[in-house]
């Protein structure tokens, strides 16, 4: 079935420094989906990205969405402490192994620490 | 607050109890998920339903009973469970089942089985 790979898993920055975190998919991708968790939280929903190359921005935090739709990006600009968490990137799954059932797919997360 | 409610937000249980967490969504939403959070395997998929249908069971053990009765509210029901079993156990909801739609997480019952 489709994966999503996520890297890395941990990334510890300085403050002021700036953290990216990637995401790659098996197959192709109708959209991609990005959360944040933060500690002791529940994930919660960023973006969702649906065109080839497509690029959005908030404030701090830059989403790429590449031209084959397999892979994504998400980069922090200048971090601060409030960006600690963990981030996950989500696709939908097409198995048609599973009776053509669908779900959206969890990457296994960057978790984020950063040093003030 | 997303507009999907856990209760409990803590459960603590002997491995012979019997409990049942409960969800609650006030989205309007149509697809409600089970997953499991632990160190090991951050997002577990566990169940999904659509309109009050079971839609996915990821090879869950059936000790792990889910009860969606209609398309608001979603329990897991527990019983005779292993200490590996401890985890953060999330609910969600979507507007639909295909992925095409964000996701929104409760708050999560933090379980631990003793």
């Amino acid at each position: 079935g489709q994966q999503v790979m996520q890297i890395p898993q941990y990334q510890h920055v300085q403050e002021g420094e700036d953290f990216t975190t990637y995401c790659n998919s098996s197959t192709t991708l109708s959209n991609i989906q990005w959360y944040k968790q933060r500690p002791g939280g529940h994930p919660v929903f960023l973006i969702q990205l649906v065109k080839s190359g497509e690029v959005k921005k908030q404030k701090r935090l830059t989403f790429q969405f590449g031209e084959a739709k397999k892979n994504s990006s998400l980069h922090i600009t200048a971090t601060q402490t409030t960006d600690v968490g963990t981030y996950f990137c989500a696709g939908p799954s097409h198995s048609k192994a599973q009776g053509g059932s669908e779900k959206l797919v969890f990457g296994k997360g960057t978790k984020l620490t950063v040093n003030p | 607050e997303t507009g999907v409610t856990q209760t409990p937000r803590h459960l603590v249980m002997g491995m012979t109890n019997k409990k049942s967490l409960k969800c609650e969504q006030h989205l309007g939403h149509n697809a409600m998920y089970w997953y499991k959070q632990s160190a090991k395997k951050p997002l577990e998929l566990m169940f999904v339903y659509n309109f009050k249908e079971q839609t996915e069971n990821n090879s869950v053990p059936s000790r792990f009973s889910p009860e969606c009765p209609n398309s608001s509210h979603l329990f897991l029901h527990l019983h005779t469970l292993q200490p590996e079993d401890s985890a953060l156990y999330l609910c969600a909801s979507s507007q639909d089942r295909r992925g095409t739609t964000e996701a929104f997480f409760g708050q999560g019952t933090r379980l631990t089985v003793v």
